[in-house]
């Protein structure tokens, strides 16, 4: 069975500064891919970040960047340069081949100006 | 282009009624999924679609739960007869197969308070 763990339910950081969200995964399959999901309150999921398995550099997205480590089975967020509009709950994601998704408990991530 | 979207975005209604949730997904889509969240805990997969095929229900609850995709286009989720537990918000996503990346689209989901 496929798992996905956030262990950190909140978070808080300063406008500006770095914030990394942890994730970690339990899965038997060699093919998938991981991703960061979004939810601010204007509750609208937003695909934050995607990341192939297969892959081994970190995928990036502006501000946004993943430390993959998948002999670990991690999948960590870093967000650089913290804005408010980052506030949201912060879902890690792991999918198999076949579409189907596995999702962790979340983070709720808030930006304080 | 028009994302994923649901209706209603909020519910409340008693136990033992009947409540029915839609999704429309992003046009020309051909995969739809629901997810549920219940308060505090992860995202739950309930059922995927392939056009108007059911290809995987394993996540469905219980028979309560009554999932249909008439003609592959938008899809109904419905609770009949609904019980406390079943609170939570219900997602809808949807993807095209061979796209880049396998990425999936969500709506905003529906809130459903059973009271």
């Amino acid at each position: 069975a496929q798992t996905v763990t956030q262990s950190q339910p909140e978070m808080s950081v300063q406008e500006a500064e770095t914030v990394t969200l942890s994730c970690t995964y339990d899965t038997s399959e060699s093919n998938y891919y991981l991703f960061w999901y979004k939810q601010p309150p204007s509750r609208q999921m937003i695909l934050v970040i995607r990341q192939e398995a297969y892959k081994q550099q970190n995928a990036t997205e502006n501000r946004f960047s993943v430390n993959f480590q998948k002999a670990a089975k991690s999948f960590s967020l870093k967000i650089s340069d913290s804005q408010l509009g980052d506030t949201a709950m912060y879902f890690c994601a792991f999918m198999k081949l076949g579409n189907q998704f596995y999702f962790g408990t979340g983070t709720s991530l808030t930006v304080i100006p | 282009e028009a994302g994923v979207t649901q209706f209603p975005s909020h519910s409340v209604i008693e136990k033992g009624q009947t409540v029915t949730l839609r999704c429309d997904p992003i046009s020309g889509h051909d995969n739809l999924y629901w997810y549920r969240r219940v308060m505090g805990k992860e995202i739950k997969f309930l059922l995927h679609f392939v056009k108007e095929s059911k290809q995987d229900e394993s996540g469905m609850p219980n028979n309560r739960f009554l999932a249909e995709r008439t003609g592959g286009t938008y899809s109904t989720l419905k609770v009949q007869p609904a019980e406390l537990e079943d609170s939570g918000v219900y997602f809808c996503a949807s993807s095209l197969t061979g796209s880049s990346g396998n990425t999936i689209y969500f709506g905003e989901g529906s809130w459903l308070t059973v009271v």
